[in-house]
């Protein structure tokens, strides 16, 4: 099935620990995005992608990197786990042209 | 910065109630504008989108959204809700700075409906 694979889809960690959630799409689209969903806060911009091997900061890009090493994968990593990261993250793409985002099933992450 | 705002955080209504969930955006040229619903324990899928043409934008599900430029608004409606409709509504506006476009969500609101 076409779409995005995040995985874990849940996770509890001890802070200070690094963490990796892993995003792949199959829609080969050029453009990734991680999202963190806060409740009363709606979603952030972690960080984008606009094609293979470029990325950029979104607006809350503080404790996590990126790499885009290909098309389909997308990863984010916490180096170093702190307790305000814990969140549900969401990865999604786009075709860049429309402006609608594919969204993952989300990764539920608790950091204590 | 570009904004969007949700005023209702959270509604409740009985089914067959009329819908009608708020949302200003910030931006004053041209706008790319979206409403995501996300059910219980799912992600977020596209309801509707308006990029240009007639402002009543109509989406899945019997909603629809209508642009309103000098209001800077892009309400979303539905004359009857159904239990099925609880969900969480976010409001977004594509907006392209630094050197790239991206999504600007509103807070949210969650709909609560009651049979």
């Amino acid at each position: 099935i076409a779409g995005i694979t995040q995985a874990p889809t849940s996770q509890i960690l001890a802070a200070g620990r690094r963490m990796t959630l892993r995003c792949t799409q199959d829609m080969r689209h050029n453009a990734m995005y991680w999202y963190r969903q806060d409740l009363g806060l709606g979603l952030r911009l972690i960080h984008y992608s606009n094609t293979a091997g470029t990325t950029g900061k979104g607006e809350v890009p503080d404790g996590y990197s990126v790499s885009r090493a290909n098309t389909d994968d997308f990863p984010l990593t916490l180096a170093s786990a702190v307790p305000s990261q814990t969140s549900v993250y969401f990865c999604a793409s786009s075709e860049g042209e429309t402006g609608e985002l594919f969204f993952g099933e989300g990764s539920r992450l608790t950091v204590l | 910065a570009q904004s969007v705002s949700q005023h209702n955080h959270h509604v409740i209504l009985s089914e067959a109630a009329s819908l009608e969930l708020g949302c200003n955006y910030s931006y004053g040229g041209t706008v790319n504008l979206f409403w995501y619903v996300q059910y219980p324990g799912q992600h977020l899928q596209l309801l509707l989108k308006y990029f240009s043409g007639d402002p009543l934008v109509k989406g899945i599900k019997g909603f629809e959204a209508e642009f309103i430029k000098s209001k800077f608004s892009f309400n979303l409606r539905k004359p009857s809700v159904q239990w099925s409709d609880t969900a969480e509504y976010f409001c977004a506006e594509e907006v392209f700075s630094g050197g790239y476009n991206k999504l600007i969500f509103g807070a949210g609101t969650r709909l609560a409906v009651h049979p």
